[in-house]
């Protein structure tokens, strides 16, 4: 079946420092691949999307890019703010309609 | 243009009763999926609804089950409410299609007390 794993957090960065949080999936078939963001008290939003191997989703500074060879979709940015704090989710979508989530990410950033 | 919408925002229910959750697609979209987040935990698929049928189900009990109506708002209900059961609930719509990306609401919080 279809799993996605991803870096354990808590995270804590101060501002302007390097985010990284691993994502590695196990899929059938061709997956698409997302990072969703959950702000305190809210749903999920999308943040980015990648949906064919070598794809690079990005949006608000953060960036994830489709690694078939290594089934991988790291996020990334290179510099934080505080109001980046939330927890980060990888998720995927393969031959079915559900999308599979990680366990999600807390990520902190402090002023 | 609303996203979608949840109502309501939270619950408080007695273990063994019954719950209806309600949700409103983002315009434009005909497949409404539901969701149940545990505390600290990633979401869990529960089932997907398209063209009023049931088109996909997750790893749930039949104590789950849902509906959709005409105008593809969706409601999912739980029968015989268990302490467990406590979890955020989500709503996601999307139109057609199979790369395109989910629009969640903000959920429901239900606690079965």
């Amino acid at each position: 079946g279809n799993s996605v794993t991803q870096m354990e957090g808590p995270v804590t960065l101060s501002e302007e420092a390097f985010l990284t949080i691993n994502c590695t999936y196990t899929a059938t078939g061709y997956p698409s691949l997302f990072w969703y963001v959950q702000y305190p008290g809210e749903g999920l939003q999308l943040l980015l999307k990648a949906t064919k191997a070598d794809d690079k989703g990005s949006n608000k500074g953060f960036e994830a890019t489709y690694r078939k060879e290594t089934t991988s979709f790291h996020l990334e940015k290179g510099s934080v703010q505080v109001s980046d704090s939330a927890v980060y989710f990888c998720a995927l979508r393969s031959n079915d309609y559900k999308l599979s989530f990680g366990a999600g990410t807390t990520v902190t950033v402090r002023a | 243009d609303a996203g979608v919408t949840q109502s309501p925002t939270h619950l408080i229910k007695t273990r063994g009763q019954q719950v209806t959750l309600r949700c409103s697609p983002k315009s434009g979209h005909d497949t409404v999926s539901w969701y149940q987040q545990a505390l600290g935990q990633g979401p869990q698929f529960i089932f997907q609804y398209y063209e009023e049928e049931e088109r996909q189900r997750g790893n749930f009990p039949d104590r789950f089950s849902g509906h959709q109506f005409p105008n593809y708002s969706s409601e999912l209900n739980v029968n015989a409410l268990l302490l467990g059961d406590s979890a955020l609930y989500l709503c996601a719509s999307s139109p057609l299609g199979e790369s395109t990306e989910a629009f969640f609401g903000q959920g429901t919080r239900l606690t079965v007390v």
